[in-house]
């Protein structure tokens, strides 16, 4: 398994403005996904993180509105960009170490007032 | 994005009863996953699946893949309260990492 950590765990913004999360595992890992999910639903894929490259964005996710960085193989960022309140939700990193299964990290709780 | 369908969306149980739910996809997947969600946190792996057919227990959970590899069900025998959560099925097909959720279902334990 994956230690996984986010930061921060949760907050409170107002529209227009930008919030970045951050995503740390304890070890290296080639894939890093990071998804949304909305209040009462299930999760979304937003992209996958590439180390070295541009990520991969899913249908309906753009790099504009959800940049994504990931600057080495236990690092990651998603900024979720001029927000409104349909954005809020919870943001979740989550990894593939080296057995087949995905574990996520504790999620970022956020509230767009 | 595609979802699995997943049932019961909620169930509300009491102690010491057994647990059955279940997802279905119209795509076939080569993994399948369990997941449970406890408010707060971020999903907790519970059992993962990889053969059709295949039957996997963790201590009181038992999941099964589905011998057509289109669904798969998930067990939960003699519940506790701190059965308490959300669960949800993820799928992965063949040549990609992805994962595909489940709509989850919400299990309430009474005493």
């Amino acid at each position: 398994s994956a230690v996984i950590s986010q930061k921060p765990s949760r907050d409170i913004c107002q529209r227009g403005t930008s919030l970045t999360i951050q995503c740390q595992v304890d070890s290296q890992v080639t894939m890093m996904f990071w998804y949304r999910q909305q209040p009462g639903q299930s999760l979304t894929l937003i992209a996958t993180a590439n180390q070295g490259s541009e990520a991969t964005y899913e249908s309906g996710f753009v790099i504009d509105k959800f940049p994504i960085s990931r600057p080495n193989l236990t690092f990651s960022t998603l900024t979720v960009s001029n927000m409104s309140p349909e954005d809020s939700s919870i943001y979740l990193c989550s990894v593939y170490p080296a057995s087949r299964e995905q574990f996520f990290g504790p999620g970022t709780r956020l509230t767009v007032l | 994005g595609q979802q699995l369908n997943q049932s019961p969306q909620s169930m509300f149980i009491q102690e010491g009863e057994d647990v059955s739910m279940n997802c279905t996809s119209s795509s076939i997947f080569n993994t399948w996953l369990w997941y449970k969600q406890d408010p707060g946190e971020g999903p907790v792996l519970l059992i993962a699946l990889y053969k059709a057919g295949e039957l996997t227990s963790n201590g009181r959970l038992t999941a099964q893949f589905g011998i057509t590899r289109k669904d798969s069900f998930l067990n939960i025998s003699a519940s506790i309260p701190s059965d308490v959560g959300i669960y949800f099925c993820a799928g992965q097909s063949y040549n990609t990492d992805k994962l595909i959720f489940g709509t989850g279902t919400r299990l309430q334990v009474f005493p």
